[in-house]
């Protein structure tokens, strides 16, 4: 089974605070994919790749940067976290030629207080 | 502007029922369409999928209907257990931008033994 791991679980920052997701996938899939999930809005994609190097803005990409370094990590990066960044963020991997699965990760709940 | 909308937001059924999940879209260009359960704690998972040139995909106890001119598709569980209480989320994507996975808000289905 394809496996997404991403670290931490849980994270509190402050407001003004810089924050890095982790998302590590062993599935060998070229596309990942970073969204969050808040009530009455379901998922929202923040930031996507199609390989190592690649980054490409969603539909809600203000206030996140994302990096991909190597076919496997797939990092979010919120540079001056704020209040409304608050939500569970989940990172997920499909492969090249379709996005007939998205692998998900378990998710990170982030608290921005 | 939500390109994938779910009703309803909510829905509770009894153990043995039929549940009915709705989904409609507004671009002609989705090809695609998964479906994706979610419980509690975890991300979601693929449940069932469909393309635009089949009206029907049965696995199970689980079936999707699609109505390519009214641009609307179901979700059918039949015999709903308490363990299918879960979210689902219907999606959609296009062959012509493979990478992008739209999501609608998600249903929020209870099961009652």
């Amino acid at each position: 089974e394809a496996a997404v791991t991403q670290s931490p679980r849980n994270k509190v920052a402050v407001t003004g605070g810089k924050v890095t997701l982790s998302c590590n996938q062993t599935n060998n899939h070229n596309n990942m994919y970073w969204y969050r999930q808040d009530t009455g809005h379901g998922l929202r994609l923040i930031h996507y790749s199609y390989g190592a190097g690649s980054t490409e803005k969603g539909d809600i990409p203000d206030g996140y940067k994302a990096s991909r370094p190597s076919q496997e990590n797939f990092s979010l990066i919120l540079e001056l976290a704020t209040p409304s960044q608050t939500s569970v963020y989940f990172c997920a991997s499909g492969p090249r030629v379709s996005n007939e699965r998205l692998f998900f990760g378990h998710g990170t709940k982030l608290s921005v207080l | 502007q939500q390109q994938v909308r779910q009703s309803p937001q909510s829905l509770t059924v009894w153990e043995g029922e039929t549940a009915i999940l709705n989904c409609s879209y507004e671009d002609s260009t989705f090809n695609y369409f998964p479906w994706y359960q979610q419980f509690p704690g975890e991300g979601p998972a693929l449940l069932i999928s469909i393309r635009s040139v089949s009206d029907k995909k049965e696995d199970g106890r689980f079936t999707i209907f699609f109505n390519k001119r009214e641009k609307k598709l179901s979700l059918h569980i039949t015999d709903s257990q308490p363990g299918d209480s879960a979210t689902y989320f219907c999606a959609a994507s296009a062959d012509t931008n493979a990478y992008k996975v739209i999501f609608g808000k998600g249903t929020h289905l209870h099961v009652l033994p």
